[in-house]
Formats: C-alpha cells, structure tokens, sequence
C-alpha cells in the first residue's frame, strides 16, 4: 500500500499568513491521483482538490495545489478564520490510503 | 443535492453486535461507489472499505477484512456497516462517503455523511 506522510503535523499561524502542508507519497501515485480534503471540528470532511490541483466546486482560490510522483503541497494564500482545521491527503492512484493529517492551528 | 445521511451515536459494550446506516438521496444511487472511512481521535483517516451500490462488488482495506462487514440495501438506497463483535478499539467516528465518479474505482470521495461516533467500553 502506498503510505503518504504528511509534515508539519501541526502549523500555527496568524489570519491572513501563507499555509504551506505537504504531503509525501511512499511510491509514485499514478497519474497523480491525489485529492486533499479540510475536516474542521465539528463538521463533515470537504473534499478541496482532487487530481493533485483541480479545486472542487465552492472551494475558494486561495486554495491551490500542486505536485506530481510522490510530492504534493496544498497552499493556503491567506488564511480565513475558518480555515482553522486538520487537512488530509488521500492517493487513488493503487486503492486509497489517507495521510495523516496536519493540523493549521492560530498562532 | 447529493447528501449522505448516517444513523445516530452508538454506545456498545465489548463483543456486542453493531450495524450502523448511510442513507443516500440526490443521485442514481446504482452507479456510485459508497466507502466508510473511520476516523479515531488525534488520528488520520482510515479508509475500511467500499461497495458498488449497483452490485454489491465490495473491497476491503486488508486492515479490516473480517472485522467488519460492509453491505447495500439498494431499494432502500442505504449502506451499512456491520460488526459482529465490537472492541474498544473500535471506539471512534465511523463516516460514509461517496467516491465522485461514476463506476470507476478508486477515486475521489466527493460527499461525505455526518459521521456516526461508535463508543465502545470493555
């Protein structure tokens, strides 16, 4: 199985500071089928982008993605208050593994 | 409008039997695949498995195979997760998802239900 590790773990930052998470594939993620999804407390999982940097319908364009074989980023341009939540990666390029999460937290 | 709706919070006790819902509504049910995706404290997600709503075709994460058991009703447009001998490991918030592409398996989880919290004691 692919295992994606996701760093930091956690970032704490201000509202309106740039977001940077990672996201490191174990082996290549064909065609780079690597979707990201936001999880805020309390509320249902959203998927953000799919294709490694196609946004989802609704998401706003201070989400963007990118990355190919076995690394992918998610940028936050400047953060919302609700972008305050953990951030998944998930590969299904070979089944489905999720990362591990990164927690963006205020600083 | 796509929405998945699951069944409410469980409190179980070790050994017992659970079989929690994800009702769906707002597409052709038969062509999408639903998986459940379980989510325990301060962890990451973890994908258990997945059922093609048309044919029952059903995939496991072999870190779930046996454990649980995953089936669709498709009159009823519902899936289901099944276990039939709780652990307190199994303590954690347990969601449906529907994968966004018609058929094809694996992609993308494009809805996903409320989540339903399973607590279970020893």
């Amino acid at each position: 199985d692919i295992v994606l590790t996701q760093s930091p773990g956690t970032l704490s930052l201000s509202p309106g500071e740039r977001a940077t998470l990672s996201c490191r594939a174990s082996e290549g993620v064909r065609n780079n089928y690597l979707a990201w999804y936001q999880l805020r407390r309390g509320q249902t999982p959203r998927l953000l982008v799919y294709g490694a940097s196609n946004r989802a319908a609704g998401v706003p364009d201070r989400f963007s993605a990118s990355g190919s074989g076995t690394y992918f980023t998610l940028t936050i341009s400047r953060l919302e208050p609700e972008d305050f939540a953990v951030y998944f990666c998930q590969q299904y390029g070979s089944s489905i593994t999720f990362g591990g999460g990164a927690t963006v937290e205020i600083k | 409008e796509v929405q998945l709706v699951q069944s409410g919070a469980e409190v179980k006790k070790s050994g017992e039997s659970l079989k929690i819902s994800c009702k769906a509504s707002g597409y052709n049910f038969p062509n999408y695949w639903i998986g459940w995706v379980r989510h325990m404290p301060g962890k990451g997600l973890e994908w258990m498995g997945i059922i093609y709503s048309g044919d029952s075709d059903t995939k496991y994460n072999p870190s779930f195979r046996g454990h649980v058991t995953i089936s669709v009703d498709k009159s009823l447009e519902t899936a289901y997760l099944q276990w039939n001998g709780l652990k307190a490991s199994d303590t954690a918030m347990y969601y449906c998802a529907r994968l966004a592409e018609p058929q094809w398996f694996p992609n993308w989880f494009d809805s996903w239900g409320q989540g339903t919290q399973v607590s279970v004691s020893s």
